[in-house]
């Protein structure tokens, strides 16, 4: 699987939208980037995935640039209980290909 | 189930004794993984188990790990003669393993302190 990188650590505000950065320049064409999340002490939560067009669910919404090389995770307004750690992940899209976690970007948010 | 279910939720023992730890997938989930992650580090895939195949063993890390499959269902972890260094949260998935674009469900975890 590409590896992805993201930067280790951010800061958000209480109501404010946070823009998740994650970098996946040698992602191939039946690569998949998902994102979770793990808030302390529990297992990852799985958030949201996509492959070339934009996605939204109830959780956040996925930006993937048209090229394909990177990506942004919305929350668009974060809540104190959104503070975690956040993994940016590809994947190929086959059965049975095992999810590989990288460092992940911690996210604090703050009143 | 409603999820994935880890027993126990802490183990603690001595170095050298052997420990099993146990997942329940979620009903009619035939894919089963397993990973571990240290104290503020990432997540180390261990081992993945997909219906009747043989088993992905590549992530674990030495021999003294092992993991079944009964019956496509539960699944236990084994580690024998325990070293402090195998303390860790180890964590079970499972998917409906149909493609590979499905989402993974986690249990909460197994906190394993080897003293």
């Amino acid at each position: 699987d590409a590896k992805t990188t993201q930067p280790p650590s951010m800061d958000c505000a209480e109501g404010r939208a946070a823009n998740l950065p994650c970098n996946h320049s040698t992602i191939s064409g039946n690569e998949y980037v998902y994102w979770y999340r793990q808030i302390h002490s529990q297992g990852p939560q799985y958030i949201i995935h996509g492959l070339k067009n934009n996605e939204t669910n109830e959780m956040a919404s996925l930006i993937i640039t048209e090229d394909r090389k990177s990506s942004t995770l919305i929350l668009p307004h974060a809540t104190l209980r959104d503070t975690a750690v956040y993994y940016c992940i590809v994947r190929v899209d086959a059965a049975g290909n095992k999810l590989t976690f990288g460092g992940g970007t911690r996210v604090l948010v703050k009143p | 189930g409603a999820g994935v279910s880890q027993s126990p939720s802490n183990k603690v023992t001595e170095k050298g004794k052997d420990v099993e730890l146990r997942c329940d997938p979620i009903s009619g989930h035939t894919a089963l993984y397993w990973y571990r992650q240290s104290l503020g580090q990432g997540l180390e895939f261990l081992i993945y188990f997909q219906g009747n195949s043989a088993p992905d063993k590549s992530g674990l890390p030495s021999d003294r790990f092992s993991a079944e499959r009964t019956g496509g269902s539960v699944s236990t972890l084994t580690i024998q003669r325990t070293q402090q260094e195998d303390s860790a949260v180890y964590l079970c998935a499972s998917t409906r393993g149909l493609d590979g674009n499905e989402k993974l469900f986690f249990g909460s975890g197994t906190q394993l302190s080897v003293l």
